[in-house]
């Protein structure tokens, strides 16, 4: 059983197109966070969210703690943008996470 | 500062042999977590250290892992003997304690042969 679910799990989105993914979770956690995982395999963390939403350029996160649901919006896509995003929620005290199995963003130009 | 730097980037060794992986946090980070990621089972928490204490190893898949964190600055994973389901990508990350932005190295990429 996933703590964290993701979808979808493959995503192939033309340039400029809007693109949602979506994390649900079924554990108690004292924050979210979305990552990004680049071919050859960097990891950068996106966002860290405990409530409300979040926007950093072309990106905006929410996140309903009651429903316990995150999504990951990306605004006017771009091949740059193709990546694994991976949604991933720290229970207890500090970041010891729960990963989603990731999605594969392919943005076509 | 740098950033998480972990060494080797990439490391390829025979079956039964010891391997070691390393890995500097953040300066002022107090927590350090290592996780390994593989195409089966994506990434998996191993161990969490705060302040150089190992918090949470539940994790660590058997016996032949260990990990050390002798002091604020420096971790070791090691894995003896090593066998070929032990190939994957290693993380470290680091943050500081409570629900902040956690900062991945590069990664290990281990293969055994």
């Amino acid at each position: 059983k996933n703590e964290v679910e993701q979808s979808p799990q493959n995503l192939t989105a033309q340039e400029g197109e809007f693109i949602t993914i979506n994390c649900s979770y079924s554990v108690g956690i004292s924050a979210l966070h979305w990552l990004q995982q680049h071919p050859g395999g960097g990891i950068v963390s996106l966002f860290m969210l405990s409530s409300g939403k979040k926007k950093h350029g072309r990106l905006i996160a929410t996140i309903n703690i009651q429903e316990k649901h995150s999504s990951l919006h990306i605004t006017a896509s771009h091949p740059r943008d193709s990546a694994v995003y991976i949604c991933a929620v720290a229970g207890g005290t500090g970041n010891q996470f729960y990963f989603g199995t990731g999605t594969s963003l392919t943005v076509i130009p | 500062d740098a950033g998480v730097i972990q060494s080797p980037r990439h490391e390829v060794t025979e079956m039964g042999q010891e391997v070691t992986l390393r890995c500097k946090p953040i300066s002022g980070h107090n927590s350090l977590f290592w996780y390994r990621q593989t195409m089966m089972r994506g990434l998996e928490l191993l161990i969490y250290f705060n302040n150089n204490v190992p918090i949470d190893d539940s994790g660590m898949p058997e016996d032949r892992f260990s990990a050390k964190m002798p002091n604020a600055s420096f971790s070791t994973l090691k894995i003896q003997p090593s066998e070929p389901r032990d190939s994957a990508v290693y993380f470290c990350a680091s943050s500081l304690t409570g629900p902040t932005e956690a900062f991945f190295g590069q990664g290990t990429r281990l293969t055994v042969v």
